[in-house]
């Protein structure tokens, strides 16, 4: 079954650095998405991406987040400057257009677990 | 009021209970509805999708009323394989502009 690939799974980084969280989604899938899960909360909406620009962005997403599809098959999450609060677990999705019925075919990759110190 | 609104458990049965899980959601022009599975600091997994005139799969069954605002999910016959966090999911809209809005979840231990 075709999976969409997060890397790395895990990441620790000061306070202030720059991260680059990496997804590779399904080869044929058109729309993308992060989503984010602080521990112990529920999983919320970061951004959406279609057609190489951003369709929507939560008020989560603020300057301090980019997304970019550098190649055609990565989907890249940067957060500029980490923040404490940023620790959490952070999801790419992907999918297909589809019915709302069938959930689109949205596909979530495993996530990587994103520690600020 | 929260988008998406689940009683948070936990939810302890012993195997073979029934279990229901419920759930409200705020925004009437949502469109479509899910419950999803998640287990410990997984990825959230869809279960299946929630039709208005009601599904079943396998031991799952899910009810959804339009005019209540409110989804339900039935487990019969609980394993301890059923053991996770039920996450009820909203998908407010299609398109380019489809989201996924997720309830806090509601965890599920099942027991010997």
């Amino acid at each position: 079954e075709p999976e969409v690939t997060q890397t790395p799974s895990h990441q620790v980084t000061q306070m202030g650095q720059e991260v680059i969280l990496r997804c590779v989604p399904i080869s044929n899938h058109l729309y993308f998405y992060w989503y984010r899960q602080i521990l112990g909360q529920k999983v919320e909406f970061l951004v959406s991406f279609y057609n190489n620009e951003i369709s929507e962005k939560s008020e989560i997403f603020d300057d301090q987040f980019s997304v970019e599809r550098p190649d055609g098959s990565n989907f890249t999450l940067k957060i500029r400057s980490t923040k404490l609060e940023d620790s959490a677990m952070y999801f790419c999705a992907s999918r297909v257009s589809g019915t709302p019925l069938s959930n689109y075919g949205y596909t979530f990759g495993s996530g990587t677990r994103l520690t600020v110190v | 009021r929260k988008e998406v609104e689940q009683d948070p458990g936990p939810f302890n049965v012993p195997e073979g209970a029934t279990v229901a899980f419920n759930c409200t959601y705020s925004n009437s022009a949502s469109q479509s509805f899910f419950w999803y599975r998640q287990d410990c600091r997984k990825e959230p997994k869809l279960l299946m999708s929630v039709y208005s005139s009601g599904n079943e799969d396998g031991r799952f069954t899910a009810q959804l009323n339009r005019a209540s605002q409110y989804i339900s999910l039935l487990i019969r016959d609980s394993k301890l394989s059923d053991s996770a966090t039920y996450l009820c999911v909203v998908n407010r809209r299609g398109g380019t502009a489809s989201k996924l809005t997720f309830g806090t979840g509601t965890r599920l231990q099942v027991t010997l």
